[in-house]
């Protein structure tokens, strides 16, 4: 079983829409967690940081469960140029261990 | 503002070639990455850096060495270079956070190089 697991999607979805992803870990010493988007044949850019409270950036929310394990991005009124592959990140050893999930591909159609 | 710069975008090589990827942050961050990318694999960790002349094996670092003289510049050297290196290289570099009540913080890419072996 892979240490961060996400749906790899693709999620279809029309403009305005609301779409949520899904990111579990099952290393329970993770110590930070973030959302990072990354467009086709770019570098990953860092979307958010993730915090226990939960945390919201226009439209774009983050929540975290640490005792299920689980992260979640809620994207709200979806854009176009929100097309990208969106990959749940989760660090331990004192930021020197980030792991990647897989991503989950989301395309916002016209 | 964060900078992380690859010295290349595109690199073409020839099977057994000696190939050097350079990358420099200017951030003063302790902590240095690299990955490569492939389709369907996502991201591995090649080696990674934590310390000036400090470097830590990742998941495949079979085929790759790497250098770090300065705190700044991490480089990735494939020794003799074979088709199945054909692929994104991505660095990365991160803040070292002393504490386990602090959070970490997160990476920040370059561009990336896309390298052809052939």
């Amino acid at each position: 079983r892979k240490e961060v697991e996400q749906d790899p999607g693709p999620f279809n979805v029309p403009e305005g829409a609301t779409v949520a992803f899904n990111c579990t870990y099952s290393n329970s010493a993770s110590q930070s967690f973030f959302w990072y988007r990354q467009d086709c044949r770019k570098e990953p850019k860092l979307l958010m940081s993730v915090y226990s409270s939960g945390n919201e950036d226009g439209r774009f929310t983050a929540q975290l469960n640490r005792a299920s394990q689980y992260i979640s991005l809620l994207i709200r009124d979806s854009k176009l140029s929100d097309s990208a592959t969106y990959l749940c990140v989760v660090t331990h050893n004192y930021g020197q261990n980030f792991v990647f999930g897989p991503g989950t591909r989301l395309s916002v159609l016209p | 503002d964060v900078k992380v710069t690859q010295s290349s975008r595109y690199l073409v090589k020839r099977t057994g070639e000696k190939v050097f990827l350079e990358c420099v942050q200017d951030m003063d961050h302790e902590n240095m990455f690299w990955y490569r990318q492939d389709p369907g694999l996502g991201l591995r960790l090649i080696y990674f850096s934590y310390d000036v002349k400090m470097k830590e094996k990742g998941d495949i670092p079979e085929g790759y060495s790497v250098s770090r003289e300065k705190k700044e510049r991490f480089s990735l050297i494939l020794e003799s270079a074979s088709t199945n290196q054909t692929s994104m290289y991505l660095c990365a570099s991160s803040l070292f956070v002393p504490t386990s009540r602090d959070r970490d913080q997160p990476q920040h890419f370059g561009d990336g190089t896309r390298l052809s072996i052939l």
